[in-house]
C-alpha cells in the first residue's frame, strides 16, 4: 500500500488558517486521499477526501497537487476545538471492496489562544 | 452522529481470561471493522466484516477472533487475553454508495487493560 508522510506536530493560533501537509509520492491512480481527525479521547472522524480536484466542505478544504504526490488540508479558521491528531490516508478506490484504512501516526495540531 | 455503540467502555481483566467486546450499529451499514490503538501508533486494523457471517483478517489479527451473526452486531473476542492486548479498541462502520465503500464512522472506543 502507498504510504503517507506527515509532520509529527504543528502549532497554530486561534482564528488563523492552518495548512496541514501530507506527502504521498507513491500514490497510484486509483488512490483516494482521505483525511480523518481524532479529538482527545474520541474515535476518529471523517474530515474530507478527494481524488484529483480540490475539495471543500463545511469542515475544511483539501488542496491536491497536480501530480498528486502531495496534498494539504486547510482549516480556514482554527478554533480550540480543532486541536486533534490529523491523519492523511490513501484509500484504494475499489468498487464494492472493503474500506480498509491504514492509519499512520498523523499530525498533532495544537491550537493556542 | 452515526449510531454506533461499544460495550463495555472500560474493562480490566486478568491474563488468560476470555474477553468479548461488542459493537452495535443502528445504521444498517454493510461493513464493520475493529481497530486497536496503542501509544505511538495510529489505529491498526484487527478484523473486518463485509456482511453477516463474512469476515476477514486485518493487519494485527493474531490472538483475536470475530463474529457477525446479524447486521447490527460485530463481536471481537480475545480467547485468552495477554498484557500485549492492553489497548483502546475502536469499532467502525461504513456503507456503500455509488458502488464504492463509503467513509468510516467510528465508535467511542473501549479501553481494555489486561493485568
Amino acid at each position: 500500500d502507498a504510504k503517507t508522510t506527515q509532520p509529527n506536530s504543528m502549532e497554530s493560533n486561534e482564528e488563523e488558517p492552518v495548512h496541514l501537509p501530507c506527502n504521498h509520492s507513491t500514490i497510484s491512480g486509483t488512490d483516494y486521499i482521505h483525511w480523518y481527525r481524532q479529538l482527545p479521547s474520541q474515535g476518529p472522524e471523517y474530515v474530507i477526501h478527494g481524488l484529483t480536484s480540490n475539495v471543500n466542505n463545511r469542515m475544511a478544504s483539501l488542496a491536491i497537487a497536480e501530480d498528486r504526490k502531495s496534498s494539504t488540508l486547510i482549516l480556514h479558521r482554527a478554533t480550540l476545538r480543532d486541536a486533534a491528531v490529523y491523519y492523511c490516508i490513501l484509500r484504494r478506490g475499489l468498487t464494492g471492496g472493503g474500506n480498509k484504512l491504514t492509519f499512520g501516526t498523523g499530525t498533532q495540531l495544537k491550537v493556542e489562544l | 452522529d452515526a449510531g454506533i455503540t461499544q460495550s463495555p467502555r472500560h474493562k480490566v481483566t486478568e491474563t488468560g481470561t476470555p474477553v468479548t467486546l461488542r459493537c452495535h450499529q443502528t445504521e444498517n451499514h454493510r461493513y464493520m471493522y475493529w481497530y486497536r490503538q496503542d501509544p505511538g501508533h495510529g489505529l491498526r486494523l484487527i478484523h473486518y466484516s463485509y456482511g453477516v457471517k463474512d469476515t476477514d483478517k486485518g493487519e494485527v489479527s493474531d490472538g483475536y477472533s470475530v463474529s457477525r451473526s446479524k447486521t447490527e452486531d460485530f463481536l471481537l473476542t480475545l480467547e485468552s487475553a495477554t498484557s500485549s492486548q492492553t489497548s483502546v479498541y475502536f469499532c467502525a462502520i461504513s456503507g456503500v454508495s455509488g458502488g464504492m465503500t463509503d467513509t468510516q464512522y467510528f465508535g467511542p472506543g473501549t479501553r481494555l487493560t489486561v493485568l
